[in-house]
């Protein structure tokens, strides 16, 4: 299995363009979920989703998108992308039911100038 | 609103120590508890988790203590390594109900010299 894959792994980008950060899982888990990690911040939840066609919004979802039309992946959208985006982002997933670890993928570091 | 509070921020101890990284809960549904280990350039990965039904588990030189009466739990790193050196994060949530959020602690920087 190659867990969660995330790509790109560095992304470069100017305030108001728009991207995907993709994710992508292989252990058929109904949960995933994004975060974002900044320097004396922890981690974020940004969105989740507990199955395709199902996403909700985690403690800072403003100025990402997702969406989930297969159970493998869960992409991330900037719609416009503004400095206050430059963080590093994680993708993760875990089953809903039985064992509990959420396995998070490698992360994309996003600058926006 | 921080649910889980998580000190200190940053942590020196010299090989052969112990490192004691210390969290506080405010939510007293949560009833899982585990302690992420990141090294840099990496994504997080679960070093050990427990449940509020025991004060301790224990995993090789990581050792987990937790006071439901007080709300808080800890994580003991005994014979500290060099190799230990990374952030670790505690976090908390609800087992019942698929959607339960994980909520993080702010980090831990432990660096162990040698």
């Amino acid at each position: 299995n190659a867990g969660v894959t995330q790509t790109p792994k560095f992304q470069v980008l100017k305030t108001g363009q728009s991207m995907t950060l993709q994710c992508a899982q292989d252990m058929n888990h109904e949960y995933m979920s994004w975060y974002r990690q900044d320097p004396g911040m922890g981690l974020r939840l940004i969105h989740y989703s507990v199955g395709a066609g199902i996403t909700d919004q985690g403690e800072v979802p403003n100025g990402y998108n997702v969406s989930r039309s297969t159970t493998e992946d869960f992409p991330l959208r900037l719609l416009s992308a503004a400095p206050s985006q430059t963080s590093v982002y994680f993708c993760a997933s875990r089953r809903t039911r039985g064992a509990y670890e959420q396995y998070f993928g490698p992360g994309t570091r996003l600058t926006v100038t | 609103q921080q649910q889980v509070k998580q000190s200190p921020q940053s942590l020196i101890v010299q090989k052969g120590g112990i490192s004691i990284i210390n969290c506080a809960y405010e939510n007293t549904a949560f009833d899982y508890f585990p302690w992420y280990q990141q090294f840099p350039g990496k994504g997080p990965a679960l070093l050990i988790a427990i449940r509020p039904d025991v004060s301790e588990k224990k995993e090789g030189r990581f050792t987990i203590s937790f006071n439901k009466s007080a709300k808080q739990f800890s994580l003991h790193i005994m014979d500290s390594q060099p190799g230990d050196s990374a952030t670790y994060f505690c976090a908390a949530s609800r087992l019942q109900g698929g959607s339960e959020k994980l909520v993080f602690g702010k980090g831990t920087k432990l660096t162990v010299n040698p």
